[in-house]
């Protein structure tokens, strides 16, 4: 089955700076990649997907691309802000008929620091 | 914007007892989900819905595990006899499906179960 490993577990910055978070996936069938924040208490919140024919997409501050060779993906933001500070969950999906499950990735922490 | 409702958003119960957590899917949605999330760790998949029963499940979901559209609305996730190691968040999903290829997900808030 699918292994997501995400880097790094914990991830401080100063507002302003931006933030990078990468994951990595092990099935080179999966083509889905959405990225998750998660605030305290909270579910999971979509904040930015890309599939896989696609190499790069952005969002504002946020921004995502994925390298299918090398079967890793990563989160940008710039221009970071204390609400962004949350935990962000990285996920690969096949999405083929009949399966649309996710496996996630184990999280990072994003601690903003005004 | 559209949520998923998740009922109760917490509910302690003693070792053995059988729990029932619910689930109101977005109204358009035609794939439904329940994963959980130990303390500390990462969201697990349990179970995916369509079209009245089920398309797949993780080794999570074992014989213990049932979930049930009873009117079209609802999405149950029953756990028939908790053991400690059940106590964790359990978060319901919807994702549509169609001829935009939409995949993407919609999170409830999640219900916390304690065993005791």
């Amino acid at each position: 089955g699918e292994n997501v490993e995400q880097h790094p577990s914990t991830l401080s910055v100063q507002e302003g700076d931006s933030a990078v978070i990468k994951c990595t996936y092990s099935d080179s069938a999966s083509n889905y990649f959405p990225w998750y924040k998660q605030e305290l208490g909270k579910g999971p919140q979509l904040i930015i997907d890309i599939r896989s024919n696609v190499g790069e997409k952005k969002d504002q501050r946020i921004a995502v691309t994925l390298n299918k060779t090398a079967k890793h993906f990563s989160l940008h933001i710039t221009e970071t802000q204390p609400e962004d500070s949350a935990v962000y969950f990285c996920a690969a999906s096949f999405n083929g008929a009949g399966s649309y499950q996710l496996t996630f990735g184990k999280g990072t922490k994003l601690s903003v620091i005004p | 914007e559209p949520e998923v409702t998740q009922t109760p958003s917490h509910q302690v119960t003693q070792m053995g007892q059988e729990v029932i957590l619910r689930c109101v899917p977005i109204s358009n949605h035609l794939y439904f989900y329940w994963y959980r999330q130990i303390l500390g760790q990462k969201v697990e998949f349990l179970v995916s819905f369509y079209n009245n029963e089920i398309s797949e499940k993780s080794e999570i979901f074992d014989d213990q595990f049932s979930v049930e559209r009873p009117d079209g609305s609802n999405f149950t996730l029953k756990i028939r006899s908790t053991k400690l190691e059940d106590s964790a968040m359990y978060f319901c999903a919807s994702s549509v499906q169609g001829a935009e290829r939409n995949y993407g997900y919609t999170f409830g808030s999640g219900t916390r179960l304690t065993v005791v």
